[in-house]
């Protein structure tokens, strides 16, 4: 198993510009979810799928659209860029069982000038 | 979902075990107690979890104290490769996972 995968590795991009953060999971996991992480500071929640055409805001939201048309996808969308928007975003699945145990990708590193 | 409090930084001697505190003395009946660990800037990795029993894995030992207001993750025999920033977080099964800042723990040689 490839486990949870995300592209591209980085990313640099202008304010007002989009794009979609790419996430994939073979692991048949129902949960899904997008967070980012500022420097020197904890994971916040942007977006979570409990399973295929189920979407639900986290902490984050604003700026972000997600979709799940399959269980397997999670992209994350920029709709407009903009520099607060500078972080480094992990994807995770996790099994919708007692443990909930999350599985995190590399991480995509972005930056908006 | 319970508030928890850590320590900002630790550190810990090679070899020696590590105790990782964690406050959470709001904490409901039905709140689950989840350690997670994030080296350098990878995505983090899930280490354990207990509701009111001591729980081990080949990773670590999580103890709840009787009143559930803290526990502690022990790592038994620290190695360099287990410096890494430790999260605690409660919550109730099903609801979201709320990261806080974390306890960066430093191994020593």
């Amino acid at each position: 198993n490839a486990g949870v995968t995300q592209t591209p590795k980085f990313q640099v991009l202008k304010t007002g510009q989009s794009m979609t953060l790419q996430c994939a999971q073979d692991m048949n996991h129902e949960y899904m979810s997008w967070y980012r992480q500022d420097p020197g500071m904890g994971l916040r929640l942007i977006h979570y799928s409990v399973g295929a055409g189920i979407t639900d805001q986290g902490e984050v939201p604003n700026g972000y659209n997600v979709s799940r048309s399959t269980t397997e996808d999670f992209p994350l969308r920029l709709l407009s860029a903009a520099p607060s928007q500078t972080s480094v975003y992990f994807c995770a699945s996790s099994p919708v069982d007692i443990s909930y145990e999350q599985y995190f990708g590399p991480g995509t590193r972005l930056t908006v000038t | 979902d319970a508030k928890t409090t850590q320590p900002t930084s630790m550190d810990c001697a090679e070899g020696r075990a590590a105790n990782l505190p964690c406050n959470h003395s709001t904490i409901s009946g039905n709140e689950y107690v989840y350690w997670y660990r994030q080296i350098h800037s990878q995505g983090p990795q899930y280490i354990i979890h207990g509701l009111k029993n001591n729980e081990t894995n080949e990773m670590a030992s999580l103890i709840i104290t009787e009143d559930r207001k803290s526990s502690t993750l022990i790592l038994p025999h620290a190695t360099l490769r287990d410096t890494a920033v430790y999260y605690c977080i409660v919550r109730v099964i099903g609801n979201q996972f709320y990261f806080g800042t974390g306890t960066s723990l430093t191994v020593i040689p």
